[in-house]
């Protein structure tokens, strides 16, 4: 089993939509959570931290659920522009070492 | 531009050549790191400095591989008898104390080994 799993998709979504993913991990020591976004062929580039309470910037919320180990990432009123890979990304307290779910591919189309 | 730089971008090599790549981190950022990532998988890691120490390694990390980071500032990463498997994009990146803070990715270099 991966650290780190996550649904790879693809999801097709229409513009306007609202659309969730979600990714789970197997180490309950894990202390810092994220959420990346990678366009094709580019490196990844930070979306959201991701706190105990849930946090929320614009059209994007992320929850965290301790006692399940899941991550969840919601985007609201899906534009073109947020077609990419989503990667959820854990790391142990103190630790250098992230470790990244294989991610989620989003297509929103017209 | 004050972002992660990383050279070259795009590396075509014979199996069995060795290759060297080059990561110049954000200035302040005293935490740098190492991933791989082929097609279709998330980065996985390879190795982070702190400074010029190596303070982790993965066992990815085969004995072809070496990283250095001599005065703190940039970065190394030499593979030594490259073969087909080594090809993948080579991702470098920096944070600037914390384990908690957010890592920064340079573009990659891209390998490829014929």
């Amino acid at each position: 089993r991966k650290e780190v799993e996550q649904d790879p998709g693809p999801f097709n979504v229409p513009e306007g939509a609202t659309v969730a993913f979600n990714c789970t991990y197997s180490n309950s020591a894990s202390q810092s959570f994220f959420w990346y976004r990678q366009d094709c062929r580019k490196e990844p580039k930070l979306l959201m931290s991701v706190y105990s309470s849930g946090n929320e910037d614009g059209r994007f919320t992320a929850q965290l659920n301790r006692a399940s180990q899941y991550i969840s990432l919601l985007i609201r009123d899906s534009k073109l522009s947020d077609s990419a890979t989503y990667l959820c990304v854990v790391r142990l307290l103190n630790a250098g070492k992230s470790t990244f779910g294989d991610g989620t591919t989003l297509t929103v189309k017209p | 531009d004050t972002g992660v730089s990383q050279n070259p971008r795009h590396k075509i090599t014979k199996r069995g050549q060795n290759v060297t790549f080059r990561c110049d981190p954000i200035s302040e950022h005293n935490r740098l790191y190492w991933y791989r990532q082929t097609l279709g998988q998330g980065p996985e890691f390879l190795t982070y400095f702190q400074n010029e120490a190596q303070l982790e390694k993965s066992r990815l990390l085969s004995d072809r591989f070496s990283a250095e980071r001599p005065k703190g500032s940039f970065s190394t990463l030499e593979i030594q008898r490259t073969e087909q498997g080594d090809s993948a994009m080579y991702l470098c990146a920096s944070s600037f104390r914390l384990a908690e803070e957010t890592q920064y990715f340079g573009p990659g270099t891209r390998l490829l080994v014929l």
